[in-house]
């Protein structure tokens, strides 16, 4: 099947303990990316991946890190993680930069405590 | 600056009625428009898109969206409502800058939809 797959999918931490969650696409996707929703605001874009190696920052890229080594595998990583970073995390892929498409993972509710 | 709203945070509709989800947008050049819907623990699953072509779009699920460049507009919308559809609904148009480049995803702040039985 098909799928976007986030790990994990519920996370409760503290502030400054640092954490990864993990999204990987069984798709042969080329295009990765990283979205926070929260109530009021939408969806907005954290960094995104046009290929491996290849990353690039979104509009709230602060705070966050990530790397692609692999095609399939797109971890988000939190070095310090603070209370503002609570939210629900989604990870989405399409076949290419211009692929009109977007799936999407289940999400990652993170709490910092 | 390119925008999308949802001018609702909630729509109530009766089971068998009609139903729309409204969406604004303002964006340079031509809009590349998307709906997309979140089920309660789920992610976001893809609807339907406007690229260019016919004004109005069938998706998934029985929805349609009309895209009305003079409103910049791209309401959702359904015939008859199942219960089933009550979920978050979110409008967003792909960012243009860079060409489009970057396939980012501009969202509206979604809409919730409740079908009462």
């Amino acid at each position: 099947e098909a799928q976007v797959t986030q790990n994990p999918r519920y996370l409760i931490t503290v502030t400054g303990k640092k954490l990864t969650v993990t999204c990987s696409q069984n798709m042969n996707h080329e295009y990765m990316s990283w979205y926070r929703q929260d109530p009021g605001l939408g969806l907005r874009q954290i960094y995104y991946s046009m290929n491996v190696e290849v990353t690039d920052k979104g509009d709230v890229p602060e705070g966050y890190k990530v790397s692609r080594k692999e095609k399939r595998n797109f971890p988000l990583i939190l070095e310090s993680p603070s209370p503002n970073q609570t939210s629900l995390y989604f990870c989405a892929s399409s076949s290419s930069t211009y692929s009109y498409e977007q799936y999407f993972g289940p999400g990652t509710r993170l709490t910092v405590t | 600056a390119q925008s999308v709203a949802q001018p609702e945070d909630q729509v109530n509709v009766a089971e068998g009625n009609p139903l729309t989800v409204k969406c604004t947008y303002s964006v340079s050049g031509n809009p590349y428009l998307f709906w997309y819907v979140q089920y309660p623990n789920r992610g976001l699953q893809f609807l339907l898109k406007y690229i260019t072509g016919d004004n109005l779009v069938k998706g998934s699920y029985g929805f349609e969206a009309e895209f009305n460049k003079s409103q910049t507009s791209f309401h959702l919308k359904k015939p008859s409502a199942l219960v089933s559809d009550s979920a978050l609904y979110f409008c967003a148009v792909r960012d243009a800058n860079y060409g489009g480049a970057t396939n980012k995803l501009i969202f509206g702040t979604g809409t919730l939809l409740a079908v009462q039985p």
